[in-house]
């Protein structure tokens, strides 16, 4: 158990309605990842945050994309106007305040769009 | 993109026989990671390599890593049927995201 957890484990949407995810790490975790995960395929980074602040966003995310870290502990990821192309399992991540670099990933969300 | 390669793709072995999976990348590094994820859970991180190290062992797992052909291997020893999963590298180039490859998919025949 990574301490991480995300809600919900599972989504289904119809085309065109706003999803939107939650994570929550553990104190500890100064930063947080998003990742985007298609079947048979590696995580894709999404977006990190340190603290409350959101430094880095990959080409990935798209104007309909958004994520917020409001006070530094648990996440939000949201999607608006959904299509097909983004059913995927999004993952969460935290990472230790000086540590060397390991992730601790929450179980994910899997999202369905119909 | 995705900046490491797995190898091979899929690898299917008897209990007890170790396994070996292959990680290329493309650029410069920080360091290298593994983790691996079973059916339908989220990823587990296993060990994490330096740029300046060249072996590093956890308790059944060894990695190598060779900067000068950008590759590094993950050993699994005396297998067991739990160690069924897909098997990731991930690289980490500044302070920050991991890149992924694609996996190897370890099936464990007991």
């Amino acid at each position: 158990d990574t301490g991480v957890s995300q809600n919900p484990r599972h989504k289904i949407t119809k085309r065109g309605q706003n999803v939107t995810f939650r994570c929550d790490p553990i104190s500890e975790h100064n930063r947080l990842y998003w990742y985007r995960q298609t079947l048979g395929q590696g995580p894709e980074f999404l977006t990190y945050f340190q603290n409350e602040a959101q430094l880095e966003k990959s080409r990935l995310l798209s104007d309909r994309f958004s994520a917020e870290r409001p006070k530094g502990s648990f996440s939000t990821l949201e999607i608006q106007r959904t299509e097909q192309g983004d059913s995927a399992m999004y993952l969460c991540a935290g990472r230790l305040a000086g540590g060397p670099g390991e992730q601790f990933f929450g179980p994910g969300t899997r999202l369905t769009v119909l | 993109s995705q900046q490491g390669e797995e190898d091979p793709q899929a690898l299917s072995i008897q209990e007890g026989e170790n396994a070996t999976m292959n990680c290329s990348y493309k650029t410069s590094i920080n360091n290298l990671q593994w983790y691996r994820q079973n059916s339908g859970r989220g990823l587990v991180h296993l060990i994490l390599i330096r740029s300046n190290e060249r072996e590093k062992h956890s308790g059944r797992l060894r990695v190598t890593l060779d900067t000068s052909k950008k590759s590094s291997s993950l050993l699994i020893t005396a297998s067991r049927a739990a160690d069924t999963a897909s098997y990731f590298c991930a690289t980490q180039t500044g302070a920050n995201n991991l890149f992924f490859g694609t996996g190897t998919r370890l099936t464990v025949i007991p």
